[in-house]
């Protein structure tokens, strides 16, 4: 079946610009969830949401970022005022459930000039 | 100190070697763990779950030190293929969902 998607897959902007990323879970995961991945960094958590509501924003970096979730599917993580260290691949991966294995994206490679 | 910490390599393995690598974890509290597996510029996919008493995969065999808070994966008779950064991951009991926390991955180069 299909897996997570995500779009764009590149995204260059200039600095100080909004972007917004999206991530379709796999049908039926009620369980979604962002990283990044930047050079230097590793992956690093982001956000969990379970259906709709967001119960852990525990790894957003900033206030500049936001994510939201609708009709317990597609998600969007925008980031706001766009900065170079926002450059990273952001990766998107559904579950099942809270606790069931991940499954990633290809994610979204933001190049912040 | 990082949560999760992997030697980053790279392994330089001739193929049909085995080799085998750890990743330590400072968190007492971590519940499960696994070895998911990254090819460049791809997403990670999860290799192997690891359990208490050790696994196996076929070639991959997963180990879990509780006592000493380190998993290891060895990798036998090493193919073209297994050349890839292997991504240690651990989670938390949480009341909410199951964050990953990443080591920042060992990278393996299996050569002819």
């Amino acid at each position: 079946g299909a897996g997570v998607s995500q779009s764009p897959s590149n995204k260059v902007t200039e600095k100080g610009k909004d972007v917004e990323l999206r991530c379709d879970p796999i049908s039926g995961h009620t369980a979604l969830y962002w990283y990044r991945q930047s050079l230097g960094q590793g992956l690093e958590f982001l956000i969990y949401f379970q259906g709709n509501s967001a119960p852990d924003k525990s790894g957003l970096p900033s206030d500049r970022f936001s994510a939201e979730r609708t009709g317990g599917s597609v998600s969007t993580l925008t980031i706001q005022r766009t900065q170079q260290e926002d450059s990273a691949v952001y990766l998107c991966a559904s579950s099942f459930g809270g606790k069931d294995t991940q499954y990633f994206g290809p994610g979204t490679r933001l190049t912040v000039l | 100190r990082k949560e999760v910490e992997q030697d980053p390599g790279p392994f330089n393995v001739p193929e049909g070697a085995t080799v085998a690598f750890n990743c330590t974890y400072s968190n007492s509290a971590s519940q499960s763990f696994f070895w998911y597996r990254q090819d460049c510029r791809k997403e990670p996919k999860l290799l192997m779950s690891v359990y208490s008493s050790g696994n196996e995969d076929g070639r991959f065999t997963a180990q879990l030190n509780r006592a000493s808070q380190y998993i290891s994966l060895l990798i036998r008779d090493s193919k073209l293929s297994d050349s890839a950064t292997y991504l240690c991951v651990v989670t938390v009991p949480k009341v909410a969902g199951n964050k990953l926390t990443f080591g920042g991955g060992t990278r393996v180069l299996v050569k002819p």
